[in-house]
């Protein structure tokens, strides 16, 4: 696609529920990212995605966080028994280039999620 | 945990004048990038300038990098309205890809 899609826009859940938030990376980026951002803060780095490498996880903030990357492709960040603390904005963002380059991040639009 | 520390964390501005933020971070950098968000929207990379170049222009942004002194400042000439936003700085390590981002400076420019 143009750009980076994530989706659900908007999602409303009651605590203890699971869901999924899907982001679709730009066509050929190597490399994905998720961040969480919370209102009126900075970006929490949650996970690293590079290729076919192990992800880097070390920004989850628990295990209830876990994330996958189908085909080098979509990913889909997982938030299981969601808490009220859960409640921000999860951004995702994709990058060309392989390991061992930096470089540009374009990130979507983000999924707002708000736990009851 | 969070690298760069933005400053201020707002600014208040006319139509016109310039508008400068700084950032700080903790660690010896590969590189240093800015973003701007607008309200409830994703982040936009604006810059990205490299820990050996001093000094980046971009149309009417100039960014400076002082490695000694761990810092960046990002200067907008001429602001306008479209500038009100918040301004991120973010950075990554040697052989860290990950970017870490301070919690920016939120913007406002008025007519």
């Amino acid at each position: 696609g143009a750009g980076v899609s994530q989706s659900p826009s908007n999602k409303v859940t009651e605590k203890g529920k699971d869901v999924e938030l899907r982001c679709d990376p730009i066509s050929g980026h190597t490399a994905l990212y998720w961040y969480r951002q919370s209102l009126g803060q900075g970006l929490e780095f949650l996970i690293y995605f590079q290729g076919n490498s192990a992800p880097d996880k070390s920004g989850l903030p628990s295990d209830r966080f876990s994330a996958e990357r189908t085909g080098g492709s979509v990913s889909t960040l997982t938030i299981q028994r969601t808490q009220q603390e859960d409640s921000a904005v999860y951004l995702c963002a994709s990058r060309a280039g392989t390991s061992g380059t930096t470089g540009e991040l374009f990130f979507g639009e983000g999924s707002r999620l708000t736990v009851l | 945990s969070q690298q760069g520390e933005e400053d201020p964390q707002a600014l208040s501005i006319q139509e016109g004048e310039n508008a400068t933020m700084n950032c700080s971070y903790k660690t010896s950098i590969n590189n240093l990038q800015w973003y701007r968000q607008n309200s409830g929207r994703g982040l936009v990379h604006l810059i990205l300038i490299r820990s050996n170049e001093r000094e980046k222009h971009s149309g009417r942004l100039r960014v400076t990098l002082d490695t000694s002194k761990k810092s960046s400042s990002l200067l907008i000439t001429a602001s306008r309205a479209a500038d009100t936003a918040s301004y991120f700085c973010a950075t990554d390590a040697f052989n860290d890809y990950k970017l870490s981002f301070g919690a920016g400076t939120t913007v406002t420019v008025r007519a």
